[in-house]
């Protein structure tokens, strides 16, 4: 089955990018309705959407952090990435790729969101 | 802070019955499908329900989900030790075009 595991420094200073990638194994990243999704998790807090890419450029952003994201994907390596400018403390987190679709059902007019599959999660520290 | 709100804890003692409620609005669980995650911290997160009350193959039906208007039930029964984890209710939001995530509740069993 899919599993996802994400990679990058654990500690960044304020002000840098925190770069993470997330290896993709056991499927394809390319294809398909599944998009590719960052989530994170700051201590003691609840699961915050960062943002979602899908294999053929298609993106959605947090607003709130659109500003300072970046995601690509590299379909040769099955991998895709994150870049976030201009960190600060607020952005020491647990960090998690994950896989997620969403669409209608048949005869309904509402979305379906779903992560399906997630990596265990990067801790990332900001700090001097 | 999290778009969708939820009880910061619930216990009870095994094999009793425990609710977590998760509150959103009309741009989200208002109008679309939610979908609960099971959290044991250092581990992937487990999707447990979807389409407000669906199970994916494996996950038991002692979990179940609801969802009215705005708001949507995740019920766990014949509690377990093994239970003792962080639930997130999640659904799209059509005012950030993205995911959203409740602030999640530890589950203690007592």
């Amino acid at each position: 089955q899919v599993q996802l595991q994400e990679s990058g420094p654990g500690l960044v200073k304020p002000s840098q990018t925190l770069s993470l990638t997330c290896t993709v194994s056991g499927g394809s990243i390319s294809g398909g309705s599944y998009y590719w999704t960052w989530v994170r998790q700051p201590a003691g807090q609840g699961l915050e959407s960062i943002g979602r890419i899908h294999a053929g450029g298609n993106t959605n952003y947090n607003p709130s952090l659109k500003s300072r994201v970046a995601l690509s994907v590299d379909t040769s390596k099955n991998q895709f990435f994150l870049k976030l400018s201009s960190v600060t403390a607020a952005d020491t987190a647990v960090y998690f790729c994950a896989r997620d679709i969403n669409g209608q059902v048949l005869g309904s007019p509402d979305l379906y969101y779903n992560i399906d599959v997630w990596g265990k999660g990067t801790t990332v520290t900001v700090s001097s | 802070q999290s778009v969708l709100t939820q009880p910061p804890s619930v216990s009870a003692a095994p094999g009793q019955r425990v609710t977590i409620s998760c509150s959103g609005h009309g741009s989200n669980i208002g109008n679309n499908y939610v979908s609960w995650y099971q959290h044991l911290p250092g581990t992937a997160p487990t999707l447990l329900i979807y389409e407000n009350d669906k199970r994916p193959s494996g996950i038991p039906d002692r979990f179940s989900g609801s969802k009215s208007g705005t708001s949507a039930t995740l019920a766990i029964t014949g509690l377990q030790t093994g239970d003792e984890a962080d639930y997130y209710c999640g659904t799209w939001d059509y005012r950030l075009s993205l995911g959203v995530f409740g602030s999640g509740t530890k589950v203690t069993v007592l």
